[in-house]
């Protein structure tokens, strides 16, 4: 089957880095979509990896590993406004987007 | 990024009646869009894929006859809850992906109903 693995929830500090991890195992690999969703809005889009290595967008970054199943998202400078629900999606051989549960993070002053 | 509008933004209707979504891509032709259910403090669930000028494909135990989806253009799709009951009382959201598949998905901003 297919599955989507990140951590239910983390907390962190404002002003700190935090690294959310995200493990996968598909039927195929078309790069893989990170997503942020704040309580009671839709997602918007992070980041998209096809390539390993590392992808810097300012305070946010994306590592991808295909080799291992795994990437992370990288935050640094924390900041409140960085409290939300961060989402992992692999996109598969049929171009379908495979969802993880969700990763809350919680940041603190 | 691209965007994607949905209308209405919240709706309250009574059980029993019917309502309809609209999914509008409005700076990118959507050749593939994606309806997709959340309940409170759960994750997303993918309803139902629809393709420009043909039938939507249902994940399974979506009622398709309760669902109805129809993607007439290529910047419009629309999703009517027919008879809706207060269990499908929930946040629905659209995403739209331009051609070549590879291409990101962009989400709508939801639709929150209520059925009472």
């Amino acid at each position: 089957g297919q599955n989507i693995d990140q951590p239910t929830e983390m907390t962190a500090t404002e002003g700190a880095i935090v690294q959310i991890n995200c493990t996968y195992q598909t039927s195929g690999f078309n790069g893989l979509f990170w997503y942020q969703q704040h309580a009671g809005e839709a997602p918007t889009f992070l980041s998209y990896n096809v390539l390993d290595g590392l992808e810097e967008k300012g305070r946010f970054s994306s590592f991808l590993s295909r080799s291992k199943g795994y990437s992370y998202l990288l935050l640094k400078e924390l900041q409140m406004k960085d409290s939300a629900s961060y989402l992992c999606a692999v996109m598969d051989s049929n171009y379908q987007l495979i969802w993880g549960a969700g990763t809350k993070l919680i940041i603190k002053p | 990024g691209a965007v994607v509008s949905q209308h209405p933004s919240w709706v309250i209707c009574k059980s029993g009646t019917s309502v309809k979504i609209e999914c509008r891509s409005l700076d990118f032709q959507a050749t593939t869009m994606f309806w997709y259910r959340q309940f409170p403090k759960q994750s997303l669930m993918l309803m139902a894929t629809s393709n420009e000028g043909s039938k939507a494909t249902y994940e399974q135990g979506v009622e398709k006859d309760k669902f109805l989806i129809n993607h007439a253009s290529l910047t419009l799709s629309t999703l009517t809850v027919t008879s809706a009951h207060p269990e499908d009382s929930s946040f629905y959201i659209c995403s739209a992906r331009a051609s070549g598949g590879r291409e990101t998905q962009y989400f709508g901003p939801g639709t929150r109903l209520l059925v009472l």
